[in-house]
């Protein structure tokens, strides 16, 4: 079975600092690893996936994540962070063997301090 | 536009009394999913269905229960079993079955009890 922790449930910045959600995760398998956003009282939008043909992938908004099989890592980043980042992200896993839904962390809140 | 609405926006429930979320997509994908949101506990997967007249139960199926007999619709019931049953419940769909298809979420259904 596949899981995926995320270090730290809330994160503050300040507005045009870098923004680093750490995601790790855990899988028997090759995993599809994705980053989700959500706004309060919304659904989940997709920033990025990784899917196995680059391991840096760029998403929307500015933001970015490097698939690191060494350390079994995931981590979502963005050079500057802006007032409207502010959000709950979602890392999760998903394979393709046996049950094909996702596993998602337990998110991390981001705050950006003015 | 293409997507997934859910509904109600919020919904009540009185003890003892079952009550069905709504959950539609004309994205015409094959799969879809339902998913409960806890704070801090990230989203957890109730049922799945990945093709018409037939699904899966997930982590937490119990006190819950499905049906999809159109390929666009996939109600989800919260029956009197579920004992706590407040939390934000969130549909999803994929195109395929591959685990780096892309889930899309519709905006999410809020129940509380009375």
């Amino acid at each position: 079975a596949q899981s995926v922790t995320q270090l730290g449930s809330h994160v503050s910045v300040s507005e045009g600092a870098l923004v680093l959600l750490r995601c790790n995760y855990s899988s028997s398998v090759p995993p599809y690893l994705f980053w989700y956003v959500q706004y309060p009282n919304q659904g989940l939008q997709l920033l990025l996936k990784y899917t196995s043909a680059a391991t840096l992938v760029k998403g929307i908004n500015g933001f970015e994540a490097e698939f690191k099989k060494s350390e079994t890592s995931f981590h979502l980043t963005k050079p500057s962070a802006h007032m409207s980042d502010a959000a709950e992200y979602f890392c999760a896993v998903n394979v393709n063997t046996g049950r094909r839904a996702l596993t998602f962390g337990s998110g991390t809140r981001l705050q950006v301090q003015p | 536009d293409g997507g997934i609405t859910q509904s109600p926006k919020y919904l009540f429930r009185k003890e003892g009394q079952n009550v069905t979320l709504s959950c539609e997509q004309n994205l015409n994908h094959d799969a879809m999913y339902w998913y409960r949101q806890d704070p801090g506990q990230g989203l957890r997967l109730i049922y799945y269905s990945q093709i018409v007249n037939d699904f899966q139960k997930g982590d937490i199926a119990e006190g819950y229960s499905v049906s999809r007999e159109k390929k666009e619709s996939f109600p989800l019931t919260v029956t009197s079993a579920q004992k706590n049953p407040t939390a934000f419940y969130l549909c999803a769909s994929s195109g395929g079955l591959a685990g780096s298809e892309t889930q899309y979420f519709g905006p999410g259904t809020r129940l509380l009890v009375l």
